[in-house]
């Protein structure tokens, strides 16, 4: 079936370090791609998203970009800050669906240490 | 900031046993949806909901599950015969678009 396969599943990076998430997925007819923030007992919360065709999107310290042909798309947060710690999931739609019909990563836990 | 709400936060119930799961979405959003997080794995969707019907459903979404929007407002899935392989987190998620989505807390269902 379709997947989303999310890297590293851990991360750990001093304050102020960039962070960088990455994710392949197989669903060549994939054309929306969000990110997901899940601090410690709350929901996923939407911080940045891109669609196929558009190569990288910037929201201040976050960005996304986005390589269709390869199939993988990566996060990536510059001067990151302690509350940047939390879960975060790479999500793709789904071939032949609607875009909130999502494929999910692993998620990948990260740790901004001070 | 408007935010999808989900009771309760945790639901332990005996095998066998029917559970309501309820979720109140943010209100001038048309789109639903039911998503579930079974530990240490990914989030699976299950279901969306689109006016007044089911508009997608995934493999998971068995005949022993239901979803409701009974008063307009909430918006329900329903288990009618738990298994222990229910237990999981599921979550809530309404959308304007159909492509932003906005999660609840969820809630954690124990099968016991």
């Amino acid at each position: 079936g379709e997947n989303v396969e999310q890297h590293p599943s851990t991360l750990s990076v001093q304050e102020g370090d960039s962070a960088v998430i990455k994710c392949t997925y197989s669903d060549s007819a994939s054309n929306y791609f969000p990110w997901y923030k899940q601090e410690l007992g709350k929901g996923p919360q939407l911080i940045i998203d891109i669609r196929s065709n558009v190569g990288e999107k910037k929201d201040q310290r976050i960005a996304v970009t986005l390589n269709k042909t390869a199939k993988h798309f990566s996060l990536h947060i510059t001067e990151t800050q302690p509350e940047d710690s939390a879960v975060y999931f790479c999500a793709a739609s789904f071939r032949g669906g609607s875009q909130g019909n999502l494929i999910f990563g692993k998620g990948t836990k990260l740790s901004v240490k001070p | 900031e408007p935010e999808v709400t989900q009771t309760p936060s945790h639901q332990v119930t005996q095998m066998g046993q029917e559970v309501i799961l309820r979720c109140v979405p943010i209100s001038n959003h048309l789109y639903f949806y039911w998503y579930r997080q079974i530990l240490g794995q990914k989030v699976e969707f299950l279901v969306s909901f689109y006016n007044n019907e089911i508009s997608e459903k995934s493999e998971i979404f068995d005949d022993q599950f239901s979803v409701e929007r009974p008063d307009g407002s909430n918006f329900t899935l329903k288990i009618r015969s738990t298994k222990l392989e229910d237990s999981a987190m599921y979550f809530c998620a309404s959308s304007e678009d159909n492509e932003k989505l906005f999660f609840g807390s969820g809630t954690q269902l124990s099968v016991l």
